[in-house]
């Protein structure tokens, strides 16, 4: 099955810096890598996905990287902002997901 | 558009009874619906995949015979905890995907099961 890895575990930025998670993939068959965006006890929001004829995508602050060859994807948000502080999820996959771990975002005001 | 709910939102019951949470597309047709456990502090782990009208397709480690799930219908599927223990005490989310065949998934807003 899939084996999804994401780094770092946690961030803490600075408002108004940018964040970057990073995702490693193992099945080279998956073609889609949503992220989620989950505050604490609601459900994943997502937040941008890219599919695999896609390189890049941005979705105003937000900016999404994949890389098919390296088998790594990549979630960029810039100009962070208090309420950008949750967890974050990448995942990959078509039919099911496999989640990564998750990064806990935290942007000091 | 693509609601997916959940009931209920939170359950306490003791150890040993039978919980029912019901996952429900509430302006679309789901073909499939997914089931997820989340523990505090980790990841989404997929426990089961089913499709409308057919037998539910288990994660490896995941109890078939704890977990019952029933796709009865393209709107509803339902996630039946058995003789619940307190490590049952978890995050229960499902998501569906449409008819339009695209991957994405929508989630529900997860049922909180305390067992005690």
């Amino acid at each position: 099955g899939e084996n999804v890895e994401q780094h770092p575990s946690t961030l803490s930025v600075q408002e108004g810096d940018s964040a970057v998670i990073k995702c490693t993939y193992s099945d080279s068959a998956s073609n889609y890598f949503p992220w989620y965006k989950q505050e604490l006890g609601k459900r994943p929001q997502l937040i941008i996905d890219i599919r695999s004829n896609v390189g890049e995508k941005k979705d105003q602050r937000i900016a999404v990287t994949l890389n098919k060859t390296a088998k790594h994807f990549s979630l960029h948000i810039t100009e962070t902002q208090p309420e950008d502080s949750a967890v974050y999820f990448c995942a990959a996959n078509d039919y099911k997901l496999s989640f990564g771990a998750g990064t806990t975002v935290t942007v000091r005001a | 558009g693509a609601v997916v709910s959940q009931h209920p939102s939170w359950v306490i019951c003791k150890s040993g009874t039978s919980v029912k949470i019901e996952c429900r597309s509430l302006d679309f047709q789901a073909t499939t619906m997914f089931w997820y456990r989340q523990f505090p502090k980790q990841s989404l782990m997929l426990m089961a995949t089913s499709n409308e009208g057919s037998k539910a397709t288990y994660e490896q480690g995941v109890e078939k015979d704890k977990f019952l799930i029933n796709h009865a219908s393209l709107t509803l599927s339902t996630l039946t905890v058995t003789s619940a223990h307190p490590e049952d005490s978890s995050f229960y989310i499902c998501s569906a995907t449409g008819t339009s065949h695209t991957y994405e998934q929508y989630f529900g807003p997860g049922t909180r099961l305390t067992v005690t």
